[in-house]
């Protein structure tokens, strides 16, 4: 069976900080890999998709997010965190075949601190 | 706007009651997904459609949950005699067919079950 963790619940950094989010997957064949963010009340909105190639993908707002298959493991990181950055993050798992029946981790809630 | 747009954005009903949540996906988006969000915790897929085909249902989708997609563009989820358990976020997502593709997530609707 597939399954997401996210082994950080809330995570508060300073404004300007560097910001690191943990993803850990299991997944039984070649993962399709994914971060959305979610602000209060709205729906996801993708901020990065990792499918095949080059292990380190950039996505919108700044964020890049590195798959590293032996670690099963694919953070997502910002050099510089910005106030409206504050959300909560979630990292989700499929596959080829899956279409996009996703798995997701439990989410991480980010606090920006000014 | 040419997102995903779901109708209603809140439903507040008497346990008891059934309830309809309608999806309308991006045009051109031949598949279409359900997914049901409790508080604090990540989205958890419930079925999705191939055009007007639903292709795959999860366990969570009990026998008073259905969902249709008649004419292969907007979707209905249908909750009969609803439970407490059933108050939750309903996201709908669609992606156009093929693996290297993404889901676009609309804002969901906002069930709670009184």
């Amino acid at each position: 069976a597939q399954s997401v963790t996210q082994p950080d619940i809330h995570i508060t950094v300073s404004e300007g900080a560097s910001l690191e989010l943990r993803c850990n997957y299991s997944y039984g064949a070649t993962p399709y890999l994914f971060w959305y963010v979610q602000s209060p009340g709205q729906g996801l909105q993708l901020l990065l998709k990792y499918f095949s190639g080059d292990t380190l993908v950039q996505g919108i707002k700044g964020f890049e997010a590195e798959f590293k298959r032996s670690q099963s493991s694919f953070n997502l990181r910002k050099p510089s965190v910005h106030w409206s950055d504050a959300a909560e993050y979630f990292c989700a798992v499929g596959g080829r075949a899956s279409a996009r029946q996703l798995t997701f981790g439990s989410g991480t809630q980010l606090t920006v601190l000014p | 706007d040419t997102g995903v747009s779901q109708n209603p954005r809140h439903k507040i009903t008497k346990r008891g009651q059934n309830v309809t949540f309608r999806c309308d996906p991006i045009s051109e988006h031949n598949r279409l997904y359900w997914y049901r969000q409790t508080l604090g915790q990540g989205p958890e897929f419930l079925t999705y459609f191939q055009n007007e085909a639903q292709l795959e249902k999860s366990r969570l989708l009990s026998d008073r949950f259905s969902a249709e997609r008649p004419k292969g563009s907007f979707s209905t989820l249908e909750i009969q005699r609803t439970e407490q358990g059933d108050s939750a976020m309903y996201l709908c997502a669609s992606s156009l067919q093929g693996p290297d593709t993404e889901a676009f997530f609309g804002q969901g609707t906002r069930l709670t079950v009184v």
